[in-house]
C-alpha cells in the first residue's frame, strides 16, 4: 500500500498564474482533505471532498477550488496566485462512516510563488 | 471561538529526561483529540488518539476535561523523539482536524 501520494513534490509559479496539485488517497479511503502549511505554522484546513463534492470548507478564498474524481483521487486548484500562497500543501485521506477516522497524510507539495 | 493552543514553540531536553508537551483546547461538546508527529524529512503521521487510551513509543496523553487540556507526556525522552508535534482536535463526524501551531521537541544526547 503506497499510502497517500501527492504530485508534484515541488512547484515554482509566478504571481497571477494558476496551479493544480494532485492527490491519490490511501487504498480503501474515500474522503480527501486538503491543508495548507505555511512555514512555522500548523496545517490549516482548506476543504474536504467526499462523493465528488466539497463537503466542508475552511477560511480560504474562492481562488482555492478542488475536485474529486470517481476513483477518489483529488485535485486542488489555486487561481491568481499570490506570494502568500507559498506553502506546503498537504493532502490527507480517511474513510467516511468510520467515526473519527484518523487522517493519513501525503508528503505534500511545496509551492513557491515568485 | 473554537481553537487549540500549544503555548510553547520549542522544548529542549536531555536524553532520559521527562517530557510534557502542552495542549489546551476550547471547543464545545466533546471533541476527540489527536497528537500528530512529523519526524525530519517524513510525512505527518498519527501518534496517538485519546479515545484509544494507548501508549505509543512511550508517549501517553490524558484528556482533562476540567482543564480542557490534552498534554502529551513521556517519562524518559529518547533522541529519536526529536520531531515536530501537533495537537489536533477532531470535531464533527467528517474527520476535520484543526491543528495547533506545533511544538518542536529536541532531545539532546
Amino acid at each position: 500500500d503506497a499510502g497517500v501520494t501527492q504530485s508534484p513534490t515541488h512547484l515554482i509559479k509566478t504571481r497571477g498564474q494558476q496551479v493544480t496539485l494532485r492527490c491519490s488517497p490511501k487504498s480503501g479511503h474515500d474522503t480527501v482533505s486538503w491543508y495548507q502549511q505555511a512555514l512555522g505554522q500548523g496545517p490549516q484546513f482548506i476543504f474536504q471532498y467526499y462523493e465528488e463534492e466539497e463537503r466542508q470548507r475552511g477560511n480560504f478564498p474562492d481562488r482555492f477550488s478542488g475536485h474529486q474524481f470517481p476513483n477518489y483521487s483529488s485535485e486542488l486548484n489555486v487561481n491568481a496566485l499570490l506570494l502568500g500562497d507559498s506553502a506546503l500543501y498537504l493532502c490527507a485521506s480517511s474513510r467516511d462512516r468510520v467515526i473519527n477516522s484518523p487522517l493519513h497524510f501525503g508528503n505534500g507539495t511545496r509551492l513557491t510563488v515568485t | 471561538a473554537q481553537r487549540v493552543t500549544q503555548p510553547e514553540k520549542l522544548l529542549s531536553v536531555f536524553k532520559g529526561a521527562p517530557v510534557e508537551l502542552k495542549c489546551n483546547y476550547s471547543y464545545s461538546g466533546s471533541p476527540e483529540l489527536f497528537w500528530y508527529v512529523q519526524y525530519s524529512r517524513q510525512r505527518l503521521q498519527l501518534l496517538l488518539r485519546h479515545i484509544s487510551r494507548e501508549s505509543i513509543k512511550g508517549f501517553t496523553a490524558d484528556l482533562n476535561k476540567g482543564e480542557t487540556s490534552f498534554h502529551l507526556k513521556k517519562p524518559f525522552a529518547q533522541e529519536e523523539d526529536s520531531a515536530m508535534y501537533y495537537c489536533a482536535p477532531l470535531t464533527g463526524a467528517n474527520s476535520k482536524l484543526t491543528f495547533g501551531k506545533g511544538i518542536t521537541l529536541s532531545v539532546r544526547p
